[in-house]
Order: structure tokens, then C-alpha cells, then sequence
């Protein structure tokens, strides 16, 4: 069975500054997605940001950037220069590369508030 | 906005009855996905339809049961529910079955049962 572990419940981080969430997985799989959504006060769940396992590259958009060690099965996100808007709970998902089934397995959150 | 429709936004009810919520999916996405969030937990996987048919199938209680109507459309039944049900339903969606990496969310429908 897969499992996602998120050991922060919640953090804090200074306007402009720069934090990183934790996320651990468990799984046989050699080939999966690793995903972090975002889900604002508004509830929607909004895609942060997406892993292939096969790359070695970590993934980058904009502001947010992953460090993946497949090794060691961790896969955490870096909120560069936070912004108010990035205030949300953050959610670490694992999908496996299995064609009929592809399901995310989903963490239980780090509440991430961003302090003026 | 994500092009997933999910009503009703809100629902309060109580223990013991039905209800039903409904999806509507991104134009031409065709697999269906139900989560369930209780209060402060991450997103549960419920089931997945994919083109009518069920796919996959999670930690859906028996009281629960889902559909797929040839319009795309989905339904999630919720019977003699208990106060244990209350959370936070979403609907996803997706192009197909493939790996195509993202899925889709709705608002969700928050259910309250007293």
C-alpha cells in the first residue's frame, strides 16, 4: 500500500522569506508522480507543483521548487520569497504510473501561514 | 475556476438519512474521481469512474455508492448517514485513465449531519 507522511502539521514564515515542506512516501512502485496541491481558505485544490519519478531533475515553477530523493523516498517543497497568498494547507499526493487506476494518495496537510 | 461543478455547495442534514451530490466534469474529461475530507485530514480517495464503468475503488463504505451517467455526469449517494460523515466531498476529473499526472478539483460539497 502507498502512504504519504507529512510530519509538519503546521509552520510559519516571514513575508519574503523562504520555508520548506517535508514529505515522506512509502511504496514498491519504481515508477510514480509525486504532486504538492495548495488549498486556500476558499477550499479549492489548487496543483503546486508535479514530479515524474523516472527524472532526476527536480521540478520548478516560478517561486516553488522541489528537492526529490528517490532513495530516500522524500519529496519537499521550497516556497521561495513568500507572499501573503501563499498562506493555504499544502498537501504532498503520490500517484502511481498505472494506466485504469490513477488515484492520488494524499497526505494529511502542513498548515503553512505567511506572517506581514 | 477548474471547469468541475460540483452542487450542492453546502448540505446539512440528519443522521439516518440520504442525500446525493453531483459532478459535473471538465468538458471532455472523462474519468471521475470522489475524495472525501474530514475535518483537518488530508483528502481521502473514494472511487473512480472512468467513460460510465468503475475503475478503482478506495475506502468507500457500503452505505455509499456512486455513478456515472453516460452524460459524464456523477453522482455520489450517501445513505443512513451517521454524524461521522461529515466532511468535505470532492469531485475530480481527468482526461482519461493514462498517467496524465493531473486531476482536477471542485469546490467540494460539504456535508453537515446533525
Amino acid at each position: 500500500a502507498q502512504t504519504v507522511t507529512q510530519s509538519q502539521p503546521e509552520m510559519s514564515v516571514q513575508e519574503a522569506e523562504t520555508v520548506t515542506l517535508s514529505c515522506t512516501y512509502d511504496t514498491s512502485e519504481s515508477n510514480y508522480y509525486l504532486f504538492w496541491y495548495k488549498q486556500p481558505p476558499s477550499r479549492q485544490m489548487i496543483l503546486v507543483i508535479r514530479q515524474e519519478a523516472y527524472k532526476q531533475q527536480n521540478a520548478t515553477e516560478n517561486r516553488f521548487s522541489v528537492n526529490f530523493q528517490k532513495a530516500a523516498k522524500s519529496f519537499s517543497l521550497k516556497i521561495s520569497d513568500s507572499q501573503l497568498g501563499d498562506t493555504a494547507m499544502y498537501f504532498c499526493a503520490f500517484m502511481m504510473d498505472q494506466t485504469g487506476a490513477n488515484n492520488l494518495f494524499f497526505g494529511t496537510g502542513t498548515r503553512l501561514t505567511v506572517i506581514p | 475556476d477548474s471547469g468541475v461543478t460540483q452542487t450542492p455547495k453546502h448540505l446539512i442534514t440528519a443522521t439516518g438519512q440520504r442525500v446525493t451530490l453531483r459532478c459535473s466534469p471538465r468538458s471532455g474529461d472523462l474519468s471521475v474521481y470522489w475524495y472525501q475530507q474530514s475535518l483537518d485530514q488530508g483528502l481521502q480517495f473514494l472511487i473512480q469512474y472512468y467513460n460510465g464503468e468503475e475503475r478503482a475503488k478506495g475506502n468507500i463504505l457500503e452505505r455509499f455508492s456512486a455513478q456515472q451517467f453516460p452524460d459524464l455526469h456523477s453522482e455520489l449517494n450517501l445513505s443512513s448517514l451517521e454524524l461521522g460523515d461529515s466532511a468535505l466531498y470532492f469531485c475530480a476529473s481527468s482526461v482519461g485513465t493514462g498517467v496524465t499526472g493531473e486531476l482536477f478539483f471542485g469546490e467540494g460539497s460539504r456535508l453537515t449531519v446533525l
